[in-house]
């Protein structure tokens, strides 16, 4: 089992939709949550971080967390031809202190909204 | 402005040879980070280091060597030894107190064999 899995896509949505991507993690004891865009030939952006349970909604963003179920999910609202690009789930556990812990990605799910 | 700066965009290396892969940042990060991107998959950490003058091993570190003599710099050769070095290379920093700083990335490096 992959420590970080994020369903397979390509997910291809309209314009004006909700796009919705999933992450599963295996490591019961991850803290921090994040979600990274990454347009096709450049680096990852930050979009959003995901500490405790419950939603956190960010403008058209809303990412949910589920520690129990081991899942994070990011929903895009009123999808927009410019939110095409890939989204990364990546994972922190906290090794304690100051320590660096591991912070782990999936591989990526390229959305694509049409218009 | 405050960010990360990756030198050069686009790299070729030729057979046996060493390439250094640069990487500046002025956020004040303690932390800084390399990983490695392939086609279709996500990143993979190569190194990484907390503090000056000291670095650890991520999960791919064969084959690369890193140096952290400033806060600031942290730079990445790829050695003869790599024998796929073919990869989108992006540099990331973090505050490395708590667990809950996320990572930010530099623009890249895309290095290629000739």
């Amino acid at each position: 089992q992959k420590e970080v899995e994020q369903n397979s896509g390509p997910l291809s949505v309209p314009e004006g939709a909700i796009a919705s991507l999933n992450c599963t993690y295996s490591d019961r004891g991850s803290q921090s949550f994040f979600w990274y865009r990454q347009y096709s030939g450049k680096s990852p952006e930050l979009i959003m971080s995901i500490y405790s349970n419950g939603d956190k909604e960010d403008g058209r963003f809303t990412a949910q967390l589920n520690k129990a179920s081991q899942y994070v999910s990011l929903l895009i609202r009123d999808s927009q031809p410019s939110d095409s690009a890939t989204y990364l789930c990546a994972v922190y556990r906290n090794a304690g202190g100051t320590s660096y812990g591991k912070l782990t990605f999936g591989q990526g799910t390229i959305l694509t909204v049409h218009p | 402005d405050g960010g990360i700066t990756q030198s050069p965009k686009y790299l070729f290396r030729k057979e046996g040879q060493n390439v250094t892969l640069s990487c500046e940042q002025n956020l004040n990060h303690d932390a800084m980070y390399w990983y490695r991107q392939d086609p279709g998959q996500g990143l993979r950490l190569i190194y990484y280091s907390q503090i000056v003058n000291d670095f650890q091993k991520g999960d791919i570190a064969e084959g690369y060597s890193v140096s952290r003599e400033k806060k600031e710099s942290f730079p990445l050769t790829v050695t003869s030894a790599q024998k796929n070095p073919t990869a989108f290379y992006l540099c990331a920093s973090s505050i490395v107190k708590g667990s809950n700083q996320p990572q930010h990335f530099g623009d890249g490096t895309r290095l290629s064999i000739l």
